[in-house]
């Protein structure tokens, strides 16, 4: 069945670099693009960006200058990199599936901090 | 960025009870191509989102038919016909006609 599963540091220092990987499996990543969504504690959902099928990258312009995504078809995984982090990007991350957003990973929880 | 104002943001409802949630648009999200990229979400607690309905009114993979979605142009509406226990939590509306991808604020559902 379809499963994406994100992994990654829980704690990350101020300034430091967030890297996330979204593994996923029950589908190719070459037939269906991949979301990042960021939300904060008890706040809505946020969109970051999306790797599509064809491996171009799509980014919100809120995160453009420090947002990067990347993948590797052949372990089937999406990768997040944001450098600079802040308090602010304390949060869970999810990747979702799709133009739909038809299956979401657990989400990975990131807290920045010194 | 579209804008999506969700109201209420706060809905009560007693199990069995019938009730609908608003997602008002700050542009028309009629896409150029005739569809209409408006989704629904519930995302129940300690877990992550789950999609309800795609493209406006189509009930997605498993999704139990008391959920409908309704609606064009920048006002949209999800019902729920006969609240049951495992529908609460909160319910998020997501444009992706225009880019970035935005969501609404939310709707929590809670029992009263």
């Amino acid at each position: 069945q379809v499963q994406l599963k994100e992994s990654g540091p829980g704690l990350v220092q101020p300034s430091q670099t967030l890297s996330l990987t979204c593994t996923v499996s029950g589908f190719s990543l070459t037939s269906y693009s991949v979301h990042w969504v960021r939300q904060h504690s008890g706040k809505s959902l946020e969109w970051m960006g999306r790797m599509w099928s064809d491996g171009d990258t799509s980014y919100n312009s809120a995160f453009t200058s420090r947002l990067s995504i990347s993948r590797d078809t052949s372990k089937s995984q999406v990768f997040l990199k944001m450098n600079s982090l802040q308090t602010e990007d304390t949060g869970t991350y999810y990747c979702a599936r799709g133009s739909g957003m038809d299956a979401w990973g657990q989400g990975a929880s990131v807290t920045v901090s010194s | 960025d579209v804008v999506l104002t969700q109201t209420p943001s706060i809905l009560s409802a007693t199990i069995g009870q019938s009730v609908s949630i608003s997602c008002r648009s700050s542009q028309s999200l009629l896409d150029s191509d005739g569809n209409t990229y408006l989704y629904w979400f519930l995302q129940r607690p300690g877990q992550s989102p789950q999609r309800l309905i795609y493209l406006v009114s189509n009930l997605g993979s498993g999704v139990p038919n008391r959920f409908s979605g309704s609606g064009s142009g920048t006002d949209f509406t999800l019902k729920i016909s006969g609240v049951e226990a495992e529908d609460l939590g909160v319910y998020y509306c997501m444009q992706a006609t225009h880019a970035p991808n935005t969501f609404g604020a939310g709707t929590k559902l809670e029992l009263k």
